[in-house]
């Protein structure tokens, strides 16, 4: 199956602290791309990162980075200075197939603490 | 940033009936997709629409649903007999390409009674 695995399904940090969710998937394909979604309470879906998986080097989006391991099929978003506006839902994703569809892992609920 | 855009923002519906949700796309997107999420849940894919016809489509995409795209600006779903199951937030996005992200809608949270 082509899945996208989220292990952890809630996780904390204090502000200004940085923390690292975790994304594992599986595909026969060579040539893909990941994305990590944030969705606030009001639910919508933001774009935070994205990953081109013949890129070798790591995407970096201001606070917001990845530590993408294509052997390892891993894909973990780190979040540095964290902020109370980060608090949110996040989603690893995967685009599948020629449709450009996106496979969602279960979500990682993160919460700042201020 | 041109955005997707999603009516009714909330629809009530008693089980049974046929509801249409609506989208905007971006104009110049070609890749037009609808998604679900259950509360609590991970958002799902339902189809995708290239080309004015359907290029995937997902176990929970059933004869009861069905999208069009008639006037080439608005994609609607639509549920012709609803199940209290099908109660959940639906996402529509588009993009111009299958490499580049998606835009998403605000969602439709559709609420079967």
């Amino acid at each position: 199956a082509q899945t996208v695995t989220q292990s952890q399904p809630e996780m904390s940090v204090q502000e200004a602290e940085t923390v690292t969710l975790s994304c594992t998937y599986d595909t026969s394909e060579n040539n893909y791309y990941l994305f990590w979604y944030k969705q606030p309470p009001s639910r919508q879906m933001i774009l935070v990162i994205r990953q081109e998986a013949y890129k070798q080097q790591n995407a970096t989006e201001n606070r917001f980075s990845v530590n993408f391991q294509k052997a390892a099929k891993s894909f973990s978003l780190k979040i540095s200075d964290s902020q109370l506006g980060d608090t949110a839902m996040y989603f690893c994703a995967r685009r599948s197939g020629n449709t450009g569809k996106l496979i969602f892992g279960q979500g990682t609920t993160l919460q700042v603490k201020p | 940033e041109p955005e997707v855009t999603q009516t009714p923002s909330h629809q009530v519906t008693q089980m049974g009936q046929e509801v249409i949700l609506r989208c905007v796309p971006i104009s110049n997107h070609l890749y037009f997709y609808w998604y679900r999420q259950i509360l609590g849940q991970k958002v799902e894919f339902l189809v995708s629409f290239y080309n004015n016809e359907i290029s995937e489509k997902s176990e929970i995409f059933d004869d009861q649903f069905s999208v069009e795209r008639p006037d080439g600006s608005n994609f609607t779903l639509k549920i012709r007999s609803t199940k209290l199951e099908d109660s959940a937030m639906y996402f529509c996005a588009g993009t111009q390409s299958t490499g580049e992200k998606l835009f998403f809608g605000s969602g439709t949270q559709l609420s079967v009674l």
